[in-house]
């Protein structure tokens, strides 16, 4: 079973909808990042948490410590939203470790 | 500020050779760490250089190396390159060591190996 779990791997939704990607690990964490990777493979740090939640635009992050789980949610999303969205978490060793990601897709 | 580069974006090597890739963090950085992205394996952590030490290091075989200088630019080495090796190869670079700090990546280097 691997250390962090995403779901779902893939994502098509339609322009305006509301997204929510799950991300659920099983390590012991210092902090979780959401990171969006687009294609060319530049990567973008989107946000960093510890606890409770964090918005950023249209774009929203919560934590749940106790039951290691956490969700990233688009609100009213948009084509340029495409993308592949990654958790990772902080590992033992100050590594981060990394989920296989989310291809989102956003249909105008 | 500048962002964080990586040189040479592209690269083609054969099996059995070496190769050097850089990275320069942004100005005041001194941690920078390295990741290696594959289609079957997603982003794996290789290691990580803070003030010219390694801190930490992922589970790669020897082959891959790395160094940090003075100015934090960094360095990582695959010395009999596999087919295996080939990869998308990012770094990102943080004010402080530790997994707790936002990271900043470069735009990486694809790694094609023959």
């Amino acid at each position: 079973k691997n250390e962090v779990e995403q779901s779902p791997q893939n994502l098509t939704a339609q322009e305006g909808e509301f997204i929510t990607i799950n991300c659920s690990y099983s390590v012991g964490i210092s902090a979780l990042h959401w990171l969006q990777q687009h294609p060319g493979g530049g990567i973008v740090s989107l946000f960093m948490l510890s606890s409770g939640k964090k918005k950023h635009g249209r774009l929203i992050a919560t934590i749940n410590i106790q039951e290691k789980h956490s969700s990233l949610h688009i609100t009213a999303s948009h084509p340029r939203d495409s993308a592949v969205y990654i958790c990772a978490v902080g590992g033992s060793q100050g590594n981060l470790i990394f989920g296989k990601g989310t291809k989102l897709s956003v249909k105008p | 500020k500048a962002g964080v580069t990586q040189t040479p974006r592209y690269l083609i090597k054969t099996r059995g050779q070496q190769v050097t890739l850089s990275c320069s963090p942004i100005s005041g950085h001194r941690s920078v760490s390295w990741y290696q992205q594959t289609p079957g394996q997603g982003l794996q952590f290789l290691f990580e250089y803070f003030s010219e030490t390694q801190r930490n290091k992922g589970n790669f075989p020897g082959r891959f190396s790395g160094r940090q200088f003075s100015n934090s630019r960094s360095e990582m080495n695959v010395s009999t390159l596999e087919l295996g090796d080939s990869a998308l190869y990012l770094c990102a670079s943080s004010s402080v060591t530790g997994s707790y700090n936002e990271q900043f990546f470069g735009p990486g280097t694809r790694l094609t190996v023959l």
